[in-house]
């Protein structure tokens, strides 16, 4: 079973416009850490935000937001007034204790802002 | 700090050739990962080292891929003899926790065997 779900392959977006990028995670482990990652064209994977099971508090980063939510797993991303250079590959991540927190990867959404 | 290093950026050689990756992490990092990336397999996690020590090889696909991190600055993956199929794009990443951490990417090595 996946243990990373990220529905969305890709999304198309005009600039300016908000756009969310959905994150559904399984696990049993009581303490796990949650990540998205951005992959933009140029290729390298830049860390964005790292969440752990115990703090529900939704983040907000400029125009980045988070919504972890424990109820649903779900550890949403926001991207308010896209831009252009917002256009990347999307991962989500979980790291489990049970499992020696190795990282266990989404399939990425690939995020496309037209201008 | 100047990130974590890969050479080459790309390299495309023909099946049976020896390849020969390296890294170079960021100082003072005790972690260095190796990942392959593939459209159709997603990011794979290769092996992982601690203090030049490796950790977990159980990604490492077969007996003809190899790593090594002789010292805390320098690792290599290697591929012999190559295969059609190794065509990916393979990542060194290093961090100073395990993944509990935040893992900083290098901008990967784009290998195309023909």
């Amino acid at each position: 079973a996946q243990k990373v779900t990220q529905a969305q392959t890709e999304i198309s977006v005009v600039e300016k416009e908000d756009v969310t990028l959905d994150c559904v995670y399984e696990t049993r482990d009581t303490t796990y850490y949650l990540f998205w990652y951005k992959q933009p064209p140029s290729g390298e994977l830049v860390f964005l935000i790292r969440r752990n099971s115990f703090d529900e508090q939704n983040e907000i980063s400029g125009r980045y937001s988070w919504n972890f939510q424990k109820s649903t797993s779900s550890f949403n991303f926001t991207i308010t007034a896209s831009q252009v250079v917002d256009s990347a590959v999307y991962f989500c991540a979980l790291s489990e204790a049970d499992s020696n927190y190795q990282l266990i990867w989404g399939a990425g959404t690939k995020l496309i802002i037209k201008p | 700090d100047a990130g974590v290093i890969q050479s080459p950026r790309h390299e495309v050689t023909e099946m049976g050739q020896e390849v020969t990756l390296r890294c170079k992490p960021i100082s003072g990092h005790d972690y260095l990962f190796w990942y392959r990336q593939t459209m159709m397999r997603g990011l794979e996690l290769l092996i992982y080292f601690n203090n030049n020590v490796p950790i977990d090889d159980s990604g490492m696909p077969e007996d003809r891929f190899s790593a090594k991190m002789p010292n805390a600055s320098f690792s290599t993956l290697k591929i012999q003899p190559s295969e059609p199929r190794d065509s990916a794009v393979y990542f060194c990443a290093s961090s100073l926790e395990t993944n509990t951490g935040e893992l900083f990417f290098g901008e990967g090595s784009r290998l195309t065997v023909l």
